[in-house]
Formats: structure tokens, C-alpha cells, sequence
């Protein structure tokens, strides 16, 4: 069965960091690109990183350059996010999402069931 | 990064057809053929419905479709079914940083 499991979400206080994992299952995972895609609470999806699939192409979103760092390890079928200097605005359900291509199409064919995160002190 | 513009709220009785729009700029929706939609359901997390403007993915009925004209693209879904109301959103890729943006997704209520 083709699976994506998300972790590592929690409570954080403004400022501190938190490291989210992604274990991938039931597909060649150093085929396809990655993503994560947050939403806040009651509001709609916004994509907030990919990585091709050998790490060679990297994105993020305007709202967390230079503060979220994405990674993968092939060898273990994982997808991370490194979120530093959390704001309150970061409060939100984060999902990991598999692109339908390798180096990101940007077609999301499968998501796992999210990591909460919540920013507050 | 600016978000694509859809309509806050569509709605359509049993049987009829709906269209959701998504308009963005030639930075996004019509630069490129990378535009797709998500269905959500309350509590569930997204589905891909159609991908490459109007690809469907293996499982996705025939009754949903999408196109494009400039930089609008389009998800029609005819013959409306109670399971079909639920969010939905599109994205593209975007030369911007460059990446993917979201709309602001549409809440498709079947009356």
C-alpha cells in the first residue's frame, strides 16, 4: 500500500525550532519529488517547500525562505522539514505530499494524514 | 507567491453541472501546463482530481474535467453528486521564486 506517514508536530513556542519526518512506503520513493503543503486551521492549502528527486532542485515558499530547511534521505525513504524561528503564523496542519514526477511537475498524487504544528507560548 | 483566485462558494442541485474557476497570471496558470485540482473533504486530506489541466488520475470518474484559456483554468463537474460537495483547489507551477501556488479553494455545496 502506498503510504506517506508524517511526525515530529507539536506545541513550540515563538522562536524555537521543531524538525518534521515523513516515512514513505509502497512506492520506489528516489523516484518522484517532494513536498510539504501546510494549512491553518479553517483556511485553505498553501505549498510551503519541494525537493526533486535527488535533492538537486529545491523550493520554498516567499513566506518561510530562509527560516525552513527541506531534505531527503533516499536510502531511508524520508522526507524532513527543519521549520527554525517559528511565528504564530505558522500554526498549521503540515502534509507531505508525493509529486507525480521526478523532478516536480507539481502534481501531488498522494498525501499522508498531517503533522499539527502550533506556535504559541 | 500570490495566491490564484477562485470563487469563495459554488453550489448545484443533484444532476446538474458546476464550474470552478482559477485564475492566476503568465507567471502560473498561463505560462504553464501545470495546472491541477484537489478535492478535500472535511477532515480528510486533499485528492488529486485532475493534474496537467485536464489529466484524470486512474479512479477519478469521468464526470470531472478541466481546461484552460489563458491564464483561467477551469474544473467542470457534471451530473452533481452528494459526495461530490466538499472543497476543492487548484495549483500551478509558477516561475515566481519558482515553485507552486494554491488558490484559495472553493467550497462546492450540493443543494
Amino acid at each position: 500500500e502506498v503510504q506517506l506517514v508524517e511526525s515530529g508536530g507539536g506545541l513550540v513556542q515563538p522562536g524555537r525550532s521543531l524538525r518534521l519526518s515523513c516515512a514513505a512506503s509502497g512506492f520506489t520513493f528516489d523516484d518522484y519529488a517532494m513536498h510539504w503543503v501546510r494549512q491553518a486551521p479553517g483556511k485553505g492549502l498553501e505549498w510551503v517547500s519541494g525537493i526533486s528527486w535527488n535533492s538537486g532542485s529545491i523550493g520554498y515558499a516567499d513566506s518561510v525562505k530562509g527560516r525552513f530547511t527541506i531534505s531527503r534521505d533516499n536510502a531511508k525513504n524520508s522526507l524532513y522539514l527543519q521549520m527554525n524561528s517559528l511565528r504564530a503564523e505558522d500554526t498549521a496542519l503540515y502534509y507531505c505530499a508525493k509529486d507525480k514526477y521526478s523532478s516536480g511537475g507539481s502534481a501531488f498524487d498522494i498525501w499522508g494524514q498531517g503533522t499539527m504544528v502550533t506556535v504559541s507560548s | 507567491q500570490s495566491a490564484l483566485t477562485q470563487p469563495a462558494s459554488v453550489s448545484g442541485s443533484p444532476g446538474q453541472s458546476i464550474t470552478i474557476s482559477c485564475t492566476g497570471t503568465s507567471s502560473d496558470v498561463g505560462g504553464y501546463n501545470y495546472v491541477s485540482w484537489y478535492q478535500q473533504h472535511p477532515g480528510k486530506a486533499p485528492k488529486l482530481m485532475i493534474y496537467e489541466v485536464s489529466n484524470r488520475p486512474s479512479g477519478v470518474p469521468d464526470r470531472f474535467s478541466g481546461s484552460k484559456s489563458g491564464n483561467t483554468a477551469s474544473l467542470t463537474i457534471s451530473g452533481l453528486q452528494a459526495e461530490d460537495e466538499a472543497d476543492y483547489y487548484c495549483s500551478s507551477y509558477t516561475s515566481s521564486s519558482p515553485g507552486v501556488v494554491f488558490g484559495g479553494g472553493t467550497k462546492l455545496t450540493v443543494l
